[in-house]
């Protein structure tokens, strides 16, 4: 079974400064995808960034971008130039690959990190 | 709205109740996923379906808990019995499955916060 860990649940930064959210996992896994998901107050999960772990290569969205460190299973979210719209909570999750066996693609999540972007 | 739809966005319900949750998924998604969120935690997996197979369900999925999709569109959430260990927010999300290839990104609805009173 996998697990994610969010050892962070609180943060704080001011508008335009720079963040970093952290995540890790555990999985027996070789392949899969790590996501991150933005919660906002009262509305809907959307995802902010996905990484397939097979890649070696960051991945990037506009302001945000990951560090993932497949050996440490480490997977952290960097926001930069924060906005205030970026207040939200923010969820890790792992998701097997359809190579690992089985096909119900669920995410498996962390228990988030309620980020607060202060003017 | 081209989103994904949950109605009730509340439900107080006194326990022992049986309550409905629903969920209208994106119109072309095959796979419609639930979810459970208590205080403090992340989202549990609870379900899934591809169009109307359910094909998975969690162990904490009790025998209280029933779930459809007609027809492979809209999804219901029954819970019987209502316990006050029930209360949480149940989230909806639904992505496409097309010649085995996921669209790895799942799309959630706003979640119906149930509270048993």
């Amino acid at each position: 079974a996998q697990t994610v860990t969010q050892s962070q649940p609180e943060m704080s930064v001011q508008e335009a400064e720079t963040v970093t959210l952290s995540c890790t996992y555990d999985t027996s896994e070789n392949n899969y995808y790590l996501f991150w998901y933005k919660q906002p107050p009262s509305r809907q999960m959307i995802l902010v960034i996905r990484q397939e772990a097979y890649k070696q290569q960051n991945a990037t969205e506009n302001r945000f971008s990951v560090n993932f460190q497949k050996a440490a299973k480490s997977f952290s979210l960097k926001i930069s130039d924060s906005q205030l719209g970026d207040t939200a909570m923010y969820f890790c999750a792992f998701m097997k690959h359809k190579n690992s066996g089985g096909s119900n693609y669920k995410l498996t999540f962390g228990k988030g990190t309620l980020l607060t972007v202060n003017p | 709205d081209t989103g994904v739809s949950q109605n009730p966005r509340h439900k107080i319900t006194k326990r022992g109740q049986n309550v409905t949750f629903r969920c209208d998924p994106i119109s072309e998604h095959n796979r419609l996923y639930w979810y459970r969120q208590t205080l403090g935690q992340g989202p549990e997996f609870l379900t899934y379906f591809q169009n109307e197979a359910q094909l998975e369900k969690s162990r904490l999925l009790s025998d209280r808990f029933s779930a459809e999709r007609p027809k492979g569109s809209f999804s219901t959430l029954e819970i019987q019995r209502t316990e006050q260990g029930d209360s949480a927010m149940y989230l909806c999300a639904s992505s496409l499955l097309y010649y085995g290839y996921l669209n790895t990104e799942a799309f959630f609805g706003q979640g119906t916060r149930l509270t048993v009173v």
